[in-house]
């Protein structure tokens, strides 16, 4: 079946730095990829829509300079959090589809976020 | 303003028993419903899922039901087994509005099945 691949899926890193997640399909190509986050306990909430060849649509109250999103080809999602401090620690999920039916979102492993 | 709730945020059965996990959800536009499968730090797995057109479906040991008058649904799962033992996400999505990828998840419910 279909794969979404997201590496890496640890990251600890010092606050100011920046961080680049990267989220491929495997074996299919997304022409939309979603970008998500969990805090601890939480739900996952939702924070960007990731179109191929042009610009993320972000959710309301997510900073799109903070959290860079890149969707140059059609297998290849990255997001750059820049400037990391201590409360962007989180747990990012991508997820991908290749026919935009429920079923078919596969979700990347995530990747988990310390900023010290 | 949280549109997809969970109101239990765990449940303690004992296996070979039902499982029956809740959702609420508020908003009128959603027509697609999911359950999701969570261990921690890691993505979640597709369950199960409904579309609005119907009020049941039925895969294996897990069903779903959708009560859209009360704008509820619920996941059962019979027997339940010592690995269902995870956080179950229900989430809901608008493809009417062309929403369709985007997916509002409720808070999540921790299963814990005892052997």
């Amino acid at each position: 079946g279909a794969v979404v691949s997201q590496h890496p899926s640890r990251v600890i890193c010092k606050s100011g730095t920046s961080v680049k997640i990267e989220c491929r399909s495997l074996d299919f190509q997304a022409t939309t990829m979603f970008w998500y986050r969990q805090f601890p306990k939480q739900s996952l909430m939702l924070m960007a829509t990731s179109n191929e060849g042009s610009k993320a649509t972000y959710e309301q109250g997510v900073e799109k300079d903070k959290f860079l999103i890149n969707h140059a080809s059609l297998t290849l999602s990255t997001l750059t959090v820049t400037s990391a401090h201590p409360e962007d620690s989180s747990f990012y999920i991508c997820s991908a589809s290749r026919v935009l039916l429920g079923e078919k979102l596969f979700f990347g492993s995530g990747t988990q976020l310390s900023v010290l | 303003d949280q549109q997809v709730k969970q109101n239990s945020p765990s449940l303690s059965v004992q296996e070979g028993r039902i499982s029956i996990l809740n959702c609420d959800y508020t908003n009128s536009m959603f027509d697609y419903f999911l359950w999701y499968k969570k261990y921690p730090a890691e993505g979640p797995t597709f369950l199960i899922s409904i579309s609005s057109i119907k009020d049941k479906n039925e895969d294996g040991r897990f069903t779903v039901f959708l009560n859209k008058s009360a704008k509820h649904l619920s996941l059962h799962i019979v027997p339940s087994q010592p690995g269902d033992s995870a956080v179950y996400f229900c989430a809901a999505s608008a493809w009417i509005y062309n929403q369709g990828g985007k997916l509002i998840f409720g808070q999540g419910t921790e299963l814990s099945v005892k052997p």
